[in-house]
């Protein structure tokens, strides 16, 4: 069965610029969360939806942005870039409904987005 | 909170043992456990539920102490393969928390 699929796979953007990033979940995930990855802060939580419903959301600025379709699919967006926002841009789906307990998250490969 | 992963890096020799932990303040209903070869996503190794259960397959094994909120990540007999960064991932028990806050990573390498 396909995995999670990201794209696109880099972006190069200006800063000041915005960008849209897409996430397909697993077919049949309802419950898709979002992680930025730099080498000094590791992974850090964007936000998580279900069932097109924000269920939580990180400490990030409100350029910060994402959104969940009926068939599951996600995106997130940022405006007005900065250079310090240059990051792996990780995606997971999971199959619960529930706080992650009892199923594990798979990831997509993310997206590389350098901001210059 | 984020979890604090301990140690940063280990290096072992083919065959050897290692131990990562992982800690929280927070009172945790799960902890899962993650690999990251570079330049690849994250993959699931296992989660743990509260109630102190151990887990494993093939050599690498996690225990979970609930009242410590803390779990281990045992890998016994190191293959090459298992070099990368692990990752622990804590959900907290505290309301409709539905986030799985990682820790920072251990980076396990291991030579021939």
């Amino acid at each position: 069965k396909a995995g999670v699929t990201q794209t696109p796979r880099y972006l190069i953007k200006t800063r000041g610029q915005q960008v849209t990033l897409s996430c397909s979940p697993i077919s049949g995930h309802r419950s898709v969360s979002w992680y930025q990855q730099t080498p000094g802060q590791g992974l850090q939580f964007l936000f998580e939806y279900f069932s097109e419903t924000q269920r939580n959301k990180g400490n990030f600025p409100g350029r910060f942005s994402g959104r969940q379709f009926s068939n599951s699919r996600s995106e997130m967006n940022v405006s007005t870039l900065e250079l310090g926002d240059s990051a792996l841009y990780l995606c997971a789906s999971s199959f619960t409904r529930n706080p992650p307990g009892a199923y594990g998250y798979t990831f997509g490969s993310g997206t590389r987005l350098t901001v210059v | 909170q984020q979890p604090v992963q301990s140690p940063q890096a280990v290096i072992l020799r083919e065959g050897e043992d290692a131990v990562i932990n992982c800690s929280s303040s927070k009172a945790l209903y799960s902890v899962h456990w993650y690999r990251q070869k570079h330049g690849e996503a994250p993959v699931f190794l296992m989660i743990l539920l509260k109630g102190g259960e151990q887990k494993g397959h093939d050599k690498i094994s996690a225990s979970f102490n609930e009242k410590k909120q803390q779990s281990s990540l045992y890998l016994t007999a190191s293959q090459l393969s298992y070099s990368g960064t692990y990752f622990c991932g804590t959900a907290e028990t505290a309301g409709s928390n539905y986030k799985l806050t990682f820790g920072k990573g251990t980076l396990l390498t291991v030579n021939p």
